[in-house]
């Protein structure tokens, strides 16, 4: 069965910390997304990435970083956490054609 | 980038009675998909409809797309208070595998 994992459901961080958010897919897909979701705005794509070491920005990176050393896992950086980064965080993977994007449960962060 | 636009933002109704979301979008795409969202939880897949395709169906959902309007309806028919959740619709471009979402329907299906 198709499984998107996400280190931790909810983290409570301060103001200028450095957070890693991580994400684990076992479907050997290539493709990883890392999406913030806030109320009104629906999902906004941070970054991607189409293979291993190899990332893109998306609509809002921002603030944020990405690292994809191995085919299954793809990590979300904020090199200095701000209050405006709290949000709920979702990685996805995709699947060959026709492209289903598959859902991790979320990260709901709180910088405060 | 495209973005899929969800109609009504949010909707009630009581159980049994069918609930309709429509979404709308801006250019050319190679299909469109529907996810649910349950409270606090990650989203998932419903069901794929192509470009190509008019009408879809899965269990008590129904899928309309017409592409000339840019737009699909979801269908719901006979809700249960199970389907209370938030609903995306989501479009892969001709381009490749990027999926945008819209801000989502949120369905309250009263007992």
């Amino acid at each position: 069965d198709v499984k998107v994992t996400q280190s931790s459901r909810y983290l409570v961080k301060r103001t200028g910390e450095k957070v890693f958010l991580e994400c684990v897919q076992d479907m050997d897909h290539e493709n990883m997304f890392w999406y913030r979701q806030d109320p009104g705005l629906g999902l906004r794509l941070i970054y991607f990435s189409y293979d291993v070491k190899m990332k893109e920005k998306g609509d809002i990176p921002e603030g944020y970083s990405v690292s994809r050393e191995k085919k299954e896992r793809f990590s979300l950086i904020l090199e200095s956490a701000s209050t405006n980064q709290t949000s709920m965080y979702l990685c996805a993977s995709i699947s060959g054609s026709p492209h289903e994007q598959y859902f991790g449960p979320g990260t709901r962060l709180t910088v405060t | 980038s495209q973005q899929g636009e969800e109609d009504p933002q949010a909707l009630s109704i009581q159980e049994g009675e069918n609930a309709t979301m429509n979404c709308s979008y801006k250019t050319s795409i190679n299909n469109l998909q529907w996810y649910r969202q349950n409270s606090g939880r990650g989203l998932v897949h419903l069901i794929l409809i192509r470009s190509n395709e008019r009408e879809k169906h899965s269990g008590r959902l129904r899928v309309t797309l017409d592409t000339s309007k840019k737009s699909s309806s979801l269908l719901i028919t006979a809700s249960q208070a199970a389907d209370t959740a938030s609903y995306f619709c989501a479009t892969e471009d001709n381009a490749g595998n990027m999926l945008t979402f819209g801000g989502g329907t949120r369905l309250m299906v009263k007992p």
